[in-house]
């Protein structure tokens, strides 16, 4: 079965520093990946998502991923954080081929100071 | 607005009750699922959907029951309510299934705080 790990739980960031958010995953085959992200009181809304081509992947809100297969990491980054981007931020593996839902990290908070 | 919509969005019940969270959306997805969210563990995923009247157990399906009579409704009924399944609940749906060639998208509802006292 799949597994995704976050390793950090919470990070803080200056506003205007660079963000990264680690992601690792556990499948023997090529995996769908996602971000998602949570604002306080809300549901998940979809960052972006990995499922074939290129490991670059550029996703709303100025957010980017990147799929390394050899790491087995698919780490989130943003050049420059905005307050608003302070919320949790969940990592999540799908199969192909598989009806059942996705497997999702534990998560990562993410506090902005000013 | 379409989307998905949950209902209640706060609750408290005692031990031992009966409680529906309801869940409606209006894209006409055929897939449909219902998480759990709890300090972590993320989300899990306790039945999903695959269009009417077919469903299946996921990760962490004891204590609830679902039924799909209708594409666009999904309630999650507590038979009898325990502190374990305090909770936030939210439910979901996708076109298709998130396994699905396309990396299919899957839309969130807003939650559901569940709290059994």
């Amino acid at each position: 079965a799949q597994s995704v790990t976050q390793p950090d739980i919470h990070i803080t960031v200056s506003e205007g520093a660079s963000l990264e958010l680690r992601c690792n995953y556990s499948y023997g085959a090529t995996p769908y990946l996602f971000w998602y992200v949570q604002s306080p009181g809300q549901g998940l809304q979809l960052l972006l998502k990995y499922f074939s081509g290129d490991t670059l992947v550029q996703g709303i809100k100025g957010f980017e991923a990147e799929f390394k297969r050899s790491q087995s990491s698919f780490n989130l980054r943003k050049p420059s954080v905005h307050w608003s981007d302070a919320a949790e931020y969940f990592c999540a593996v799908g199969v192909a081929g598989s009806a059942r839902q996705l497997t999702f990290g534990s998560g990562t908070q993410l506090t902005v100071l000013p | 607005d379409a989307g998905i919509t949950q209902s209640p969005r706060y609750k408290i019940t005692e031990t031992g009750r009966q409680v529906t969270l309801m869940c409606h959306q209006t894209w006409s997805h055929s897939y449909m699922f219902w998480y759990r969210q709890d300090l972590g563990h993320g989300l899990r995923l306790i039945y999903y959907s695959a269009a009417a009247d077919i469903t299946d157990k996921g990760e962490v399906p004891d204590g609830y029951v679902v039924s799909r009579s209708k594409t666009e409704n999904f309630p999650l009924t507590l038979e009898s309510a325990t502190r374990s399944q305090t909770s936030v609940y939210f439910c979901a749906s996708s076109e298709s299934g998130p396994g699905a060639g396309s990396g299919n998208t899957i839309y969130f509802g807003e939650g559901s705080w569940l709290t059994v006292v």
